[in-house]
């Protein structure tokens, strides 16, 4: 039981525009969500990070929002840069430690 | 401020070896989890280690353990080596006790032969 999912295994966008990578989950308990990018054969990057009791976090050009209703999060790159292509993965954490729960990831292809 | 250090990078083993595996996480940081990352299974946890005690536990057989230090380095074991096992090993390391940010070493390419 796939309990945060990454619907889209793929995202090609054009240079300058925005980018929108979505992750769902299932366990409401989830109160920490976090996004990370990856290259092959390397640990994954930390980008940004919420907790439940917000419903929006801002850092630079990324900006995560969270729809806890909806158990719903994205993540929005503007303006995407050719660096940004890479996978991405959303990963949720329960209140009681950090153990991370990862989406399938995301393949997100910045075009020049 | 180094990162999470991981050694070695790259491993060979035959099967029915074991294997340990190596984690240094940022100073000051007390919390090391450890990952695996296949092509069919995803990014998929193992174990957490705060406090030189085991606090959370994924769903993998018992020839997966772990351990962490006083220093809080962590080192993991994975015992009679099967095909399967090969794969991104990957080490976290956070602040403190649950919800904070972890930040991922290089990772260990184990190749099982």
């Amino acid at each position: 039981d796939q309990q945060v999912k990454q619907n889209s295994p793929s995202l090609s966008v054009q240079e300058g525009r925005i980018s929108i990578l979505n992750c769902d989950y299932t366990n409401s308990m989830f109160d920490y969500f976090l996004w990370y990018k990856k290259y092959p054969a390397e640990g994954p990057t930390f980008l940004i990070s919420i907790s439940s009791i917000k419903d929006k976090n801002e850092d630079g050009r990324f900006t995560v929002f969270l729809n806890k209703s909806a158990k719903h999060l994205s993540l929005h790159i503007v303006p995407s840069q050719p660096g940004d292509s890479a996978v991405y993965f959303c990963a949720a954490s329960l209140p009681s430690g950090n153990m991370l729960t990862f989406g399938g990831g995301t393949r997100l292809m910045v075009k020049p | 401020k180094a990162g999470v250090t991981q050694t070695p990078r790259y491993l060979i083993k035959t099967r029915g070896q074991q294997v340990t595996l190596s984690c240094s996480p940022i100073s000051g940081h007390r919390s090391v989890s450890w990952y695996q990352q296949t092509p069919g299974q995803g990014l998929q946890f193992l174990f957490e280690y705060f406090s030189e005690t085991q606090r959370n536990k994924g769903n993998f057989p018992g020839r997966f353990s772990g351990r962490q230090f006083s220093n809080s380095r962590s080192e993991m074991n994975v015992s009679t080596l099967e095909l399967g096992d090969s794969a991104l090993y990957l080490c976290a390391s956070s602040l403190a006790g649950g919800s904070a940010e972890a930040f991922f070493g290089q990772g260990t390419r184990l190749t099982v032969v």
